[in-house]
């Protein structure tokens, strides 16, 4: 069955060390990988993307993600955390086994609490 | 600027009620979706629409309904609240094709079943 997983339920960093987040997930075929970030009491925002081509990808608020299919892993990196980067970040899966045509869900995470220390 | 909003963003009701949360969103977007998170749980689809008259059931979606009349609004309805339905509920958009996954979400309404 496709799943994701972050082994991870919480990771703390202090500030300004580098971070990462981890993702490893299980589908046929090619997979489409996503990190989301979710600030308190807010919806989630996306951040990155991997469809095809260079596996770093780079997204928004610095963060970036490496895909690296012998490990099936697309962890979430940034090479100076912030206090500000503190929230919960998810890592989803786009099911390619799932409805035809273009419109397959998403398979998500269970989520990674980060927290950065001043 | 487009949005997605939910409305409302808190609600508390009775066991056996029935709620509609609203979801609204400019971006013209044909795909619309709603999750629920729980702790522990994380996010899991209750139904989802890819345009108007399109509805599909999700993996939690006992005891919800929706239904699209239009591109920007797809409304949950819970029929007959119950206590197990108390959480966050999200409403997301996204456009067709390799996007698909990028998903726009609202701020969420937080449902409390008494």
């Amino acid at each position: 069955a496709q799943s994701v997983a972050q082994p991870e339920d919480q990771v703390n960093v202090a500030e300004g060390n580098p971070l990462t987040v981890k993702c490893t997930y299980s589908v046929s075929g090619n997979p489409y990988l996503f990190w989301y970030v979710q600030y308190p009491n807010r919806g989630l925002q996306f951040l990155l993307k991997y469809i095809t081509g260079d596996n770093l990808v780079k997204g928004s608020y610095g963060f970036e993600a490496e895909f690296n299919k012998s490990q099936t892993s697309f962890h979430l990196k940034k090479p100076s955390a912030l206090v500000s980067d503190s929230a919960l970040y998810f890592c989803a899966v786009r099911d390619p086994e799932g409805d035809a045509g273009n419109n397959r869900k998403l398979i998500w995470g269970l989520g990674t609490s980060l927290a950065v220390n001043p | 600027d487009a949005e997605i909003t939910q409305s409302p963003r808190h609600k508390i009701t009775e066991t056996g009620r029935q709620v509609t949360l609203a979801c609204h969103q400019t971006w013209n977007h044909n795909n619309m979706f709603w999750y629920r998170q729980d702790l522990g749980h994380g996010l899991r689809l209750i139904h989802y629409s890819y345009g108007v008259q399109d509805t599909n059931k999700g993996e939690v979606s006992d005891g919800y309904s929706v239904s699209r009349s239009n591109t920007e609004d797809l409304p949950l309805t819970l029929e007959s609240a119950a206590s197990s339905q108390t959480s966050v509920y999200f409403c997301a958009s996204s456009r067709t094709g390799l996007n698909t996954g990028e998903l726009f979400f609202g701020e969420g309404s937080r449902l409390t079943v008494l």
